[in-house]
C-alpha cells in the first residue's frame, strides 16, 4: 500500500522568509504531482514531476524529485501573503497509474 | 471552459436516506474520479473510471456506488447516507487513464449527513 507523507502540516511564516515542504512516499514512483487548495476551494495543480532529478519552478515556488530517496521538496523562497494555502503532494503508483494518493496537506499561513 | 462540474455543492441528508452526486466534464477527458476529502486530511480516491464502460474501487468505497454514464459524466450514489459520510466530496478528471497529466477537479459538493 503506497503512503504519502507531508510535513511539516502546519507551517506559519514570516512574509520574506524561505522554507521548504517535504514529501516522502512509500514505493517506487516517478510520478508525483503538488496541488494547492484554497480555503474553502477546489485543488489546482501546480507541478507535474515526471522523473527523477526533475525541477520545476513558478514565482516563488520550486518543486524537486528525487526517486531514489522517495522524496520531493517544494521549497517556498521570500514568502508572500498570497501564498498562503494548503498544499498537497500526490503521486501515483507504478503498477496502477491513474490513482493518484494523496498526503494529508501542509497548511501554509504567511504572516505580515 | 467549465471543467468540471459538480451538483449539488451543497446538500443535508438525514440518516438513511439516498441521493446521488453528478459530476460532469468537458475536456474530452477518459478518466474520471470521486475523492472525498475530510477535515485535516488528504484526499481518499472513492471510485474511479478508467475510461467509458468501467468502473473499479478505490481506497474507501463501502457505503457508495458509482456509475460511468458516458465518456463526460460520472455519478456518485449514497444508497443509505450514515453521519460518517459527511465529507466534502471531489470529482476529478485526467486525460487518459496512465497518462502522466495532473488532475482537474471539480468545485466539490458539501454533504452533511444528520
Amino acid at each position: 500500500e503506497l503512503k504519502v507523507e507531508q510535513n511539516p502540516l502546519f507551517l506559519s511564516m514570516q512574509e520574506g522568509k524561505n522554507y521548504t515542504i517535504y514529501c516522502n512516499y512509500s514505493t517506487t514512483s516517478d510520478r508525483l504531482y503538488w496541488y494547492r487548495q484554497d480555503p474553502g476551494k477546489s485543488l489546482e495543480s501546480l507541478f507535474v514531476l515526471l522523473s527523477n532529478g526533475a525541477v520545476k519552478q513558478e514565482g516563488r515556488l520550486m518543486a524537486s524529485l528525487d526517486t531514489k530517496a522517495r522524496l520531493s521538496t517544494l521549497h517556498i523562497t521570500a514568502a508572500v501573503h498570497d501564498l498562503s494555502a494548503t498544499y498537497f503532494c500526490a503521486v501515483d503508483m507504478d503498477t496502477n497509474a491513474g490513482k493518484s494518493t494523496f498526503g494529508d496537506g501542509t497548511t501554509l499561513t504567511v504572516k505580515p | 471552459n467549465a471543467g468540471v462540474t459538480q451538483t449539488p455543492k451543497f446538500q443535508v441528508l438525514k440518516t438513511g436516506q439516498s441521493m446521488t452526486l453528478q459530476c460532469a466534464q468537458d475536456m474530452n477527458h477518459n478518466s474520471m474520479y470521486w475523492y472525498r476529502q475530510d477535515p485535516g486530511m488528504g484526499l481518499r480516491l472513492i471510485y474511479y473510471s478508467a475510461s467509458e464502460g468501467t468502473t473499479d474501487k478505490g481506497e474507501v468505497p463501502n457505503g457508495y456506488n458509482v456509475s460511468r454514464l458516458n465518456k463526460r459524466e460520472f455519478s456518485l450514489r449514497l444508497e443509505s447516507a450514515a453521519p460518517s459520510q459527511t465529507s466534502v466530496y471531489f470529482c476529478a478528471s485526467r486525460w487518459r487513464f496512465g497518462n502522466f497529466g495532473e488532475l482537474f477537479f471539480g468545485e466539490g459538493s458539501r454533504l452533511t449527513v444528520l
